[in-house]
């Protein structure tokens, strides 16, 4: 079965400074990884995806996650945080083996950035 | 962008009525999902749909639930008889047609059960 984890209820961060949202998985087969993010009182946004290939993925507004396949994570980061970051952050899981499956949510982290 | 579109986005209604939330997915996917969050909590997967039948569906979609697609561009969720515990966000999702593909979300249509 799949599963996502993450860790934190919430992370705290100071403009400018970087920024790590920690997310790891379980599944049977090969991994398809999500980050999406939900602005208060709206739909998710995709950010990025791994697939296959590098495991460092960049995606919109200069966010990135690392793959890491020893340790089953996929942790977004950002090189400097904006208070316009601030905002519901939820890692998701596919198993790439069994076709058109569906995506598994993280329970949520709250990223709160602080002028 | 295209984009999945949802309506309604806020609905209220009275324990036992019918729902029917509906969503228009992009133009060329091919397979399509009911999500649910209840506040503040996890997105929960309920069903997914393709080729004009269910592929998979959650314990939570129990017979109070059906999909359909109607008319090749609408994609509803009916609930027969709401019980508070739908109180929740509904959001419609689809993709294009490889497991590798991104699944695009629609902006929730927020379902309140008095």
């Amino acid at each position: 079965a799949q599963s996502v984890a993450q860790p934190e209820d919430q992370v705290n961060v100071a403009e400018g400074n970087p920024l790590t949202v920690k997310c790891t998985y379980s599944v049977s087969g090969n991994p398809y990884l999500f980050w999406y993010v939900q602005y208060p009182n709206r739909g998710l946004q995709f950010l990025l995806k791994y697939i296959t290939g590098d495991n460092l993925v960049k995606g919109s507004y200069g966010f990135e996650a690392e793959f890491n396949k020893s340790q089953t994570s996929f942790h977004l980061k950002k090189p400097s945080a904006l208070v316009s970051d601030s905002a519901l952050y939820f890692c998701a899981v596919r198993d790439a083996s069994g076709g058109y499956n569906k995506l598994i949510f993280g329970a949520g982290t709250r990223l709160a950035v602080h002028p | 962008e295209p984009e999945v579109t949802q309506t309604p986005s806020h609905q209220v209604t009275q324990m036992g009525q019918e729902v029917i939330l509906r969503c228009v997915p992009i133009s060329n996917h091919l397979y399509f999902y009911w999500y649910r969050q209840i506040l503040g909590q996890k997105v929960e997967f309920l069903v997914s749909f393709y080729n004009n039948e269910i592929s998979e569906k959650s314990e939570i979609f129990d017979d109070q639930f059906s999909v359909e697609r109607p008319d090749g561009s609408n994609f509803t969720l009916k609930i027969r008889s709401t019980k508070l515990e739908d109180s929740a966000m509904y959001f419609c999702a689809s993709e294009q047609g490889s497991s590798g593909n991104t699944i695009y979300f629609g902006e929730g249509s927020w379902l309140t059960v008095v």
